[in-house]
């Protein structure tokens, strides 16, 4: 079964300083597709970025950048340099068709980031 | 751009009363899933449709109800409501069953916030 493991359920950082949210998935697929979601206080979830599993490039948005490694199962998000606006709660999530071929996502727990001013 | 629509955004109910949410997904997706978000916890897939067939089906309680209808809107149908029914109520769309990349990017509704006394 496909499992999304985010170890910190709360990190608080000062503005302009450096965040990496952690994010470790299990699956028994070759082929699946991880998303990270940010969830702000509004409640709306907002997606971010979507990754499929042949493509180990890492990206980077503006001060957003992954780093996707196959060798660890790991899919972590950084932001530098954060911003207040950036306190929310973030999701990782990964969809492989385990389930008969469907591609439901499985999220994790979120990581709730607050950032001080 | 034309974004998922979900109505009502609130909605407050008494114990063992009935729900009906509604979801309008983007104009030319034919594929709708609906997401139970309880306080603190993850989104949770409930059911998914896809050309107005059941295409999937997580943990809905068998209180509720869903249909896809031929304008490709949805609605959740849910009775017997209980204090445990509180939640944030998200549906999202995608294109062709959303299996395919990069169709399989679920887009996000505002959500219904749900209130049971």
């Amino acid at each position: 079964a496909q499992k999304v493991t985010q170890a910190q359920t709360e990190i608080s950082v000062v503005e302009k300083e450096d965040v990496t949210l952690d994010c470790v998935y299990e699956t028994r697929d070759t082929t699946y597709y991880l998303f990270w979601y940010k969830q702000p206080p509004s409640g709306e979830l907002v997606f971010l970025i979507r990754r499929n599993s042949f493509d180990e490039q890492n990206e980077i948005s503006g001060r957003y950048s992954w780093n996707f490694q196959k060798s660890t199962s790991s899919f972590n998000f950084t932001i530098t340099a954060s911003q207040v606006v950036d306190s929310a709660v973030y999701f990782c999530a990964l969809s492989d068709g385990a389930s008969g071929g469907s591609y439901i996502p499985t999220f994790g727990r979120g990581t709730s980031l607050i950032v001080h001013p | 751009a034309a974004g998922v629509i979900q109505s009502p955004r609130h909605l407050i109910k008494e114990k063992r009363e009935t729900a009906t949410l509604k979801c309008y997904p983007i104009p030319r997706h034919d594929t709708v899933y609906w997401y139970q978000q309880g306080p603190g916890q993850d989104p949770q897939f409930l059911i998914s449709f896809y050309e107005k067939m059941q295409s999937d089906k997580g943990s809905i309680p068998d209180r509720f109800s869903a249909q896809q209808f031929s304008d490709y809107h949805s609605e959740l149908n849910m009775s017997s409501l209980e204090l445990g029914d509180s939640a944030l109520y998200f549906c999202a769309s995608s294109f062709g069953g959303g299996a395919v990349e990069p169709y399989n990017e679920q887009f996000f509704g505002p959500g219904t916030r749900l209130t049971v006394l």
